[in-house]
């Protein structure tokens, strides 16, 4: 079975620094897909950036990058420029290719200090 | 503007009663889902639905039941077998998976809690 694991409860920042998120998955399957999702205190749950893995570039979305290390199962989260609005609970996802499951990690609750 | 829909925002179940909670999507989406989160647990599904009039268990079935008679509609019925239901239910849809790299789209959230 697939498991994700995020071994970072909690995490701080200051505003403007850069901060990485940690996500590991365990698979024995070659062909799926990963995700991190932002929850913010409004609980709305928003997509930041998703990486397929067959893909060797790392996904960007303007401040929002990722480090995919397929071999050793493991996708971060790197947000640079650290905004308050960043403040939120932040979900590491992971679905096979060609099924409907996603699989979710507990999360890490990053707090932006200004 | 398309969207998932889930009322009520909050709702609150008496010993021995069944909530329904409800999710309407506005996106044409084949694929529906349930999740349930509870603080320091993430989120765990509960049923997701793939088309009209089937659905299946996720991994935390027991003490929910589910419909799917219209595209649009995919309600959830919290039944009194359910001995810990206090927790946020999210709603969630997606496209045809087979498209590749599909993003689930959530709605805001219900709020159940045990009077």
């Amino acid at each position: 079975a697939q498991t994700v694991t995020q071994s970072q409860p909690e995490m701080s920042v200051q505003e403007a620094e850069t901060v990485t998120l940690s996500c590991t998955y365990d698979t024995s399957e070659s062909n799926y897909y990963l995700f991190w999702y932002k929850q913010p205190p409004s609980r709305q749950m928003i997509l930041v950036i998703r990486q397929e893995a067959y893909k060797q570039q790392n996904a960007t979305e303007n401040r929002f990058s990722v480090n995919f290390q397929k071999a050793a199962k493991s996708f971060s989260l790197k947000i640079s420029d650290s905004q308050l609005g960043d403040t939120a609970m932040y979900f590491c996802a992971f679905r096979l290719s060609g099924t409907y499951k996603y699989i979710f990690g507990t999360g890490t609750r990053l707090k932006v200090l200004a | 503007d398309g969207g998932i829909t889930q009322s009520p925002k909050y709702l609150f179940r008496k010993e021995g009663q069944n909530v329904t909670l409800s999710c309407e999507q506005n996106l044409n989406h084949d694929a529906m889902y349930w999740y349930r989160q509870d603080p320091g647990q993430g989120l765990r599904l509960i049923y997701y639905s793939q088309i009209v009039n089937d659905f299946q268990k996720g991994d935390i079935a027991e003490g929910y039941s589910v419909s799917r008679e219209k595209k649009e509609s995919f309600p959830l019925t919290v039944t009194s077998a359910q001995k810990n239901p206090t927790a946020f239910y999210l709603c969630a849809s997606s496209i045809e998976v087979a498209a590749g790299a599909e993003k689930l789209f959530f709605g805001s959230g219900t709020q159940l809690s045990v009077l």
